[in-house]
């Protein structure tokens, strides 16, 4: 138990779809990052927030639109995703964005777009 | 961007000592060096962070030259349990961006 949590664990949905995914960290951490991870392929950071504003957008296709209400709560929105975007989806939070804060992570949604 | 290079895979036996290198250039000068180990269907978990030179652990030392443009994790007398994929993290001196290596998958076996 990380003190990082995402729901759901697992998550399938068609191209046409509308789906989010949630995280919530109950460390009292101000940055929170989304990742993707594909089979093979390393770690690609997605989104970073810190105190609640966006700092770093990794060229994310627009499909994928980051939320982040407060400094507990992430969601990354989905719509009209492709066969492509299926991976696992992890989420973290750090004290304060940079390499010299642990990140501590979630356990990751594993999502499959048919 | 920082270009982070590791092994693919590496395998070893119980109780050896295990080297992973991590050659990353173009590294921010005033960052730290990172390594996390990752399980299967679980998410990257910490385990040494360092700046330069030497730092020791309950689990694990990592080496830093001086140039810093790469970086060593060693973990001593390694058990099964230590199977895991382990990815070094660092950020671009340019950017700033947080780069991850692309994993080591370690193998340990009996």
């Amino acid at each position: 138990e990380t003190g990082v949590t995402q729901t759901p664990r697992h998550l399938v949905m068609g191209m046409t779809n509308k789906k989010s995914l949630k995280c919530e960290q109950h460390l009292g951490h101000n940055a929170m990052y989304w990742y993707k991870q594909s089979a093979k392929k390393p770690l690609e950071l997605m989104f970073v927030y810190n105190f609640k504003e966006q700092t770093e957008n990794n060229s994310v296709p627009s499909r994928f639109s980051p939320e982040c209400p407060n400094s507990s709560h992430l969601f990354l929105h989905l719509h009209t995703l492709q066969p492509e975007d299926s991976a696992l989806y992890l989420c973290a939070s750090s004290p304060s964005e940079g390499v010299g804060y642990e990140q501590f992570f979630g356990p990751g949604t594993r999502l499959t777009v048919l | 961007l920082a270009k982070t290079t590791q092994p693919i895979s590496m395998d070893s036996y119980e109780g050896q000592e295990v080297n992973i290198t991590c050659s990353h250039n173009n590294i921010a000068t005033n960052d730290y060096i990172t390594w996390y180990q990752q399980f299967p269907s679980q998410g990257p978990r910490f385990i040494i962070q360092g700046y330069k030179t030497k730092v020791t652990n309950e689990v694990a030392s990592l080496f830093i030259p001086a140039d810093r443009k790469s970086s060593t994790l060693s973990l001593p007398r390694v058990s099964l349990s230590d199977t895991a994929v382990y990815y070094c993290l660092v950020g671009d001196e340019n950017t700033g961006k947080l780069i991850f290596g692309q994993g080591t998958t370690l193998q340990v076996k009996p």
